[in-house]
């Protein structure tokens, strides 16, 4: 049983452009979490959702981020207008009832 | 507000020796409670959680935590520490299972020859 995938596992864009990070949960996993991990920080909640639907995204920026986990396909993190306090390393976690993590994107705005 | 706090940013310790890495947590009930661990560049791994019941948790690698209700902490053990346990340590709390994590701030724990 494959475990959480996450890709690109490094992403470099220049600001202004657009990121989109791509998480393929773990199978018979219906529930995908994003956090963010600024440099030397812990990780922070972003936004947790399951097919079709976001069931809380508390932690999002209310501008230029937004996520989808459609039917079908993979869970989708996209970043418009990237900046530089964007870079970061960003998980996906699924679970049934504890959170299993992928090995992270690393963003780099330049 | 819910919190979890890792008092210890770093930690030294000898190969062979004990390890104690402290979490504190603050929530309106009672948490669900795990500890991860993050080596340089990886993803997190899923050491031990706590859900409910025996207030003493196994977990992988040779660890196990303790879930003390009147001290609001899940501290986590290891009897002897190898080198390869160097890496990042995150203590997490959730107020069910599915629900978002807090996390700690994280220790970073080096291991000397």
């Amino acid at each position: 049983n494959a475990g959480v995938m996450q890709n690109p596992r490094h992403l470099v864009r220049r600001r202004g452009q657009e990121a989109r990070l791509r998480c393929s949960p773990m199978k018979g996993h219906s529930h995908v979490y994003w956090y963010r991990q600024l440099p030397e920080e812990g990780l922070k909640f972003m936004v947790y959702l399951q097919k079709e639907n976001i069931i809380d995204e508390s932690g999002m920026p209310k501008e230029r981020f937004s996520a989808e986990f459609p039917k079908e396909g993979p869970s989708i993190l996209r970043i418009q207008q990237v900046v530089r306090g964007d870079s970061a390393a960003y998980f996906c976690a699924s679970s049934v009832d504890t959170q299993y993590f992928g090995p992270g994107t690393r963003l780099t705005v330049l | 507000a819910q919190s979890v706090t890792q008092p210890d940013i770093h930690i030294t310790v000898s190969e062979g020796a004990s390890l104690e890495l402290r979490c504190n947590y603050s929530y309106g009930a009672t948490p669900y409670l795990f500890w991860y661990v993050q080596s340089p560049g990886q993803g997190l791994q899923l050491l031990l959680k706590y859900f409910s019941g025996d207030t003493l948790v196994q977990g992988i690698k040779g660890f196990e935590a303790e879930f003390k209700r009147s001290q609001s902490s899940f501290n986590l053990r290891k009897p002897s520490v190898h080198w390869s346990d160097a890496a990042e340590y995150f203590c997490a709390a959730g107020g069910a299972a599915g629900n978002k994590l807090t996390f700690g701030g994280g220790t970073r724990v080096l291991v000397k020859p």
